[in-house]
C-alpha cells in the first residue's frame, strides 16, 4: 500500500541552491496538492493540479514551481532557495473533484523537511 | 487573521481526562473536515461534517457542526495516549483545503 511517497525525507540547501521535491502516487487521484507546514500556521497551500497537464496557484506560489505531466507524478521546484522556505513540506492528492463536490479526503505522504541554510 | 481558528491551540491533560477542542468562523461552510496529524508524518481524515447540526461519532471522538454551519467541537471521552496528536479542521474553498492552525494534544499517562 504505497499510497503517497515523497521523496527526500530530509534535504538541507544553501542559499540560492534549486532542488526538486519528488511526490508520486498510485491512487488514480486526479488531484494532486503541495502544502507547506510552519508552527502556528497551520497547513499553507503552494501550488494543486486538478489533472495531468494542469496547475494552479494556492495562497503561497511565489519561489515555487510545478508540473503534471502524469497523473501519478506531481513535483515540487524551489528555484533559488531561501531561508524563508525553511519547513516540512507535504504532499497530498484525492479523488476527481468538482466546485460542487468539493476537495473530499485528501491522503498526504509522510512530509520532506526541508533546512535552507 | 485566519478563516479557521482553533483552540485551544495546545492542550495537555491525564489520560482518563475528558476534553473539547473548538474549530470557528464568522463564515459559513458546506463542509468541514477534521485530520489528526501524529509526529513525523502527514494528517488523516478523521471525519467529515455536511449538516447543520450533525453530530458523528467515532468511537470516543464526537465531533460536531454548528446549526449555522460556521462553526465545529470535537469532544475527546476517557482519553487515551493514543488520541495524542494534532488535531487540525479544514474547509474547502474553491478547489483548496483552508486550514487551521491546530490544536496540540497531549495525553500524559
Amino acid at each position: 500500500n504505497a499510497g503517497v511517497t515523497q521523496t527526500p525525507k530530509f534535504q538541507v540547501l544553501k542559499t540560492g541552491q534549486s532542488m526538486t521535491l519528488q511526490c508520486a502516487q498510485d491512487m488514480n487521484h486526479e488531484y494532486m496538492s503541495w502544502y507547506r507546514q510552519d508552527p502556528g500556521m497551520g497547513l499553507r497551500l503552494i501550488h494543486y493540479s486538478v489533472g495531468a497537464g494542469i496547475t494552479d496557484q494556492g495562497e503561497v506560489p511565489n519561489g515555487y514551481n510545478v508540473s503534471r505531466s502524469t497523473t501519478e507524478d506531481f513535483p515540487l521546484r524551489l528555484l533559488s532557495a531561501a531561508p524563508s522556505q525553511t519547513s516540512v513540506y507535504f504532499c497530498a492528492s484525492s479523488y476527481f473533484i468538482t466546485r460542487q463536490s468539493g476537495t473530499g479526503e485528501l491522503f498526504f505522504g509522510e512530509g520532506s523537511r526541508l533546512t535552507v541554510l | 487573521t485566519q478563516l479557521l481558528e482553533q483552540s485551544p491551540q495546545f492542550l495537555s491533560i491525564q489520560e482518563g481526562e475528558n476534553l473539547t477542542v473548538y474549530c470557528n468562523s464568522s463564515s459559513v461552510f458546506s463542509s468541514l473536515q477534521w485530520y489528526r496529524q501524529e509526529p513525523g508524518e502527514g494528517p488523516v481524515l478523521l471525519v467529515t461534517v455536511v449538516t447543520g447540526g450533525e453530530v458523528k461519532k467515532l468511537k470516543r471522538l464526537t465531533f460536531q457542526f454548528g446549526d449555522a454551519r460556521k462553526d465545529s467541537s470535537l469532544h475527546i471521552t476517557a482519553a487515551q495516549p493514543g488520541d495524542t496528536g494534532l488535531y487540525l479542521c479544514a474547509v474547502d474553498s474553491n478547489y483548496q483545503l483552508i486550514w487551521g492552525a491546530g490544536t496540540k494534544l497531549i495525553i500524559k499517562p
